[in-house]
């Protein structure tokens, strides 16, 4: 089956830029969806399609999605921003989600 | 503005059945959107267990397929989850979202549902 692997965890510092990286096989062949889960809160989309934002989404968030890997990069990082990030995409008709990436702002 | 409420029981006894229902709220359910079940067992994962649409079309996760069944009941727009059969590994938070395009755009708050006797 499918899998999407993510780093278990990132640090940065406030103000500083995050990078989490999701890798699967022809992922860049698929569109990538990432979203942000804050403690005890409902996950929240944050990018679609590779590299789109839904309103209301800080530009802060920006994405990617090429080859084996999707990177979602958040610039000028600030403490809400420390969260999980998971990433998502489609095999055939078939959901697949990230294994899941802790964003701490030290 | 589509919101999304789950409801159902937060207790289950292994080898019962998990019932839970979605009630959407501001758009119809018959609308043309997919709508899903995802879920989170503690301290892990999101889990996606399957989507289906205003006409019953389903899909579901291949190693829950033999115990999970998902219908729409139009008239209440709303839409459920069974699943069959639970063990103690099917304690999780179970969330009810929609597909806009092809990623989850709404979802609801979330219900904690315990499997143990």
């Amino acid at each position: 089956s499918y899998g999407l692997t993510q780093p278990p965890s990132v640090s940065v510092s406030p103000g500083q830029t995050a990078s989490i990286t999701c890798s699967g096989d022809k992922l860049g062949d698929r569109h990538a969806s990432w979203y942000q889960q804050k403690a005890g809160r409902s996950p929240v989309l944050v990018i679609y399609e590779d590299s789109k934002r839904p309103s209301g989404i800080p530009e802060r968030f920006t994405a990617s999605n090429s080859g084996n890997t999707a990177t979602l990069t958040i610039r000028g990082t600030q403490s809400m921003d420390e969260a999980d990030y998971y990433c998502q995409a489609w095999d055939s008709s078939i959901a697949v989600f990230g294994t899941g990436t802790k964003v701490t702002v030290l | 503005q589509v919101q999304l409420q789950e409801s159902g029981p937060g207790l289950v006894k292994p080898s019962e059945t998990l019932s839970l229902t979605c009630t959407v709220s501001g758009d119809s359910i018959s609308n043309g959107y997919y709508w899903v079940w995802i879920r989170q067992p503690p301290g892990k994962g999101l889990e996606w267990i399957g989507s289906i649409n205003y006409s019953g079309t389903t899909y579901y996760k291949p190693s829950l397929k033999s115990r999970v069944t998902m219908s729409v009941e139009t008239s209440k727009n709303q839409f459920s989850l069974r699943l069959r059969s639970v063990t103690a590994a099917d304690t999780a938070v179970y969330y009810c979202a929609t597909v806009g395009g092809d990623a989850f755009d709404i979802w609801g708050q979330g219900t904690m549902v315990t499997a143990s006797s």
